[in-house]
């Protein structure tokens, strides 16, 4: 069984819809990320946050929104998105950066369909 | 910067045949190594790490070692199951880096093994 929790499992919303993803984790890691995985890809990674603070954006368009209400959950706002879209998001978490280099522990993902 | 190189996949097997999967990287600084299996509709989960030259890491009958010298983590396992079937990722990061936790994905190898 996965420590990280995503919910849903799966999301189909059309392009006008708002909808939320959302991570838990209760190690008590203090860095949180998300992931899109395109069919057959690597995981590409959109955000980091740190201490609850966003560290990394890797130019994610604007209709994609994270957000860190504590140090236990993520969620990822979308809004107004593309058919492009459509993936599988995943969320990962860490110790914190500053130990050194510690492995990241994935949550199944979400997978979602723009229609 | 950075890079990680995997074999090209599928790589089909027979249950109880050898298994080896090529990495190489390539670091400018010292990089912690990472071996990922995502099963089908699952997230990522680690396998195994090492995280300085010479390390081997293992975990279920699994096995990579940290060459410097070749700047290679090849993954073996003596003896695969029907079970083992999944993508294998091979990833770098760099602990040093303190500006980024960005993990370093190769493209993924997807095993089929066959009973």
């Amino acid at each position: 069984d996965t420590e990280v929790t995503q919910t849903p499992k799966h999301l189909v919303m059309g392009m006008t819809n708002k909808k939320s993803l959302k991570c838990e984790q209760h190690m008590g890691h203090r860095a949180m990320y998300w992931y899109k995985q395109k069919a057959k890809k690597p995981p590409e990674l959109m955000f980091v946050y740190s201490y609850e603070k966003l560290s990394i954006n890797e130019s994610v368009p604007s209709r994609f929104s994270p957000e860190c209400p504590n140090s236990s959950l993520l969620n990822l706002h979308l809004h107004a998105l593309q058919p492009e879209d459509s993936a599988l998001y995943l969320c990962a978490s860490s110790q914190e950066r500053e130990i050194g280099n510690q492995p990241q522990h994935f949550g199944d993902g979400t997978r979602l369909s723009i229609l | 910067g950075d890079s990680v190189t995997q074999m090209e996949g599928p790589v089909t097997l027979s249950e109880e045949a050898f298994l080896t999967i090529n990495c190489t990287y390539t670091a400018t600084g010292y990089p912690s190594l990472f071996w990922y299996v995502q099963y089908p509709g699952e997230g990522l989960q680690l396998l195994l790490k090492a995280t300085k030259a010479d390390d081997k890491g293992s975990n279920k009958g699994f096995e990579a070692t940290y060459r410097k010298e070749t700047t290679s983590f090849h993954l073996e396992k003596g003896s695969v199951q029907v079970s083992d079937s999944a993508v294998y990722f091979c990833a770098l990061s760099d602990p040093w880096d303190y500006n980024t936790d960005k993990l370093i994905f190769g493209t993924g190898t997807r095993l089929q093994v066959f009973p």
